[in-house]
């Protein structure tokens, strides 16, 4: 069976610091892979996706950044921390088989940043 | 790009009463619509999906319809309980290879018992 790993789960950081939060997926092959962020009364907003190793696509213009150095790997990171990066991330997979897309998305844990 | 409104934001019932969350779409070429619940501190989770050559889903207690004409889609909790508390969230797919869900922002459901 699939299962995902996101960490680390809580995280607090001070301004300015760099960020790096990880996801692995297990049990399955060149998964489309996702990064979302929820912050109070805003929902899921979809910051990143990717289709394969090395290919990223950015949805919300900021100070993060996506990489997939692995199949089944998906890396957030910044640089430098803002208070605005305060929020639940939420690193999710999906199957496409190349002819039919499945759509369902699984979920992993989440990882609250909270940024001082 | 596609957009998902969600309605209500908040909503109370008591205990074995109904309970209907309604959400809208822009992008008249989505046909995925799953639903997902969302327990405090944890990642949200597929309680039920429907495809837009579907009209209605239904699943013991939870039923989905689907009217894409109008381009909305709702979900029904029958007989809530107190473990139905938790935040709900609406999504459409695009319909486009490698593309991801598009949510609505949530509703939080209480029930009281």
């Amino acid at each position: 069976s699939q299962t995902i790993h996101q960490w680390p789960a809580t995280l607090v950081q001070p301004v300015g610091s760099p960020l790096s939060l990880e996801c692995t997926v297990e049990g399955t092959s060149n998964p489309n892979l996702y990064w979302y962020r929820q912050a109070a009364g805003r929902g899921l907003q979809l910051l990143f996706y990717s289709v394969g190793i090395g290919q990223i696509s950015s949805e919300v213009p900021q100070n993060l950044s996506a990489s997939r150095p692995q199949d089944r790997q998906f890396i957030l990171s910044s640089k430098k921390l803002l208070l605005s990066d305060s929020g639940f991330y939420l690193c999710a997979w999906s199957l496409y088989t190349g002819v039919k897309y499945t759509g369902e998305l699984f979920f992993g844990e989440g990882s609250r940043l909270t940024v001082l | 790009g596609e957009n998902v409104e969600q309605h209500p934001s908040t909503l109370s019932v008591q205990e074995g009463d109904s309970a209907v969350i309604k959400c809208t779409y822009s992008d008249s070429a989505s046909n995925y619509f799953p639903w997902y619940k969302q327990e405090l501190g944890k990642g949200p989770q597929l309680i039920i999906d429907i495809r837009s050559n579907v009209g209605e889903k239904k699943d013991q207690r939870i039923a989905v319809t689907l009217n894409k004409t109008a381009k909305h889609f709702s979900l029904h909790i029958t007989e809530t309980q107190p473990e139905d508390s938790a935040v709900y969230f609406c999504a459409a797919n695009p319909n486009q290879a490698g593309t991801a869900l598009i949510f609505g922002k949530g509703t939080t459901l209480s029930v009281s018992s």
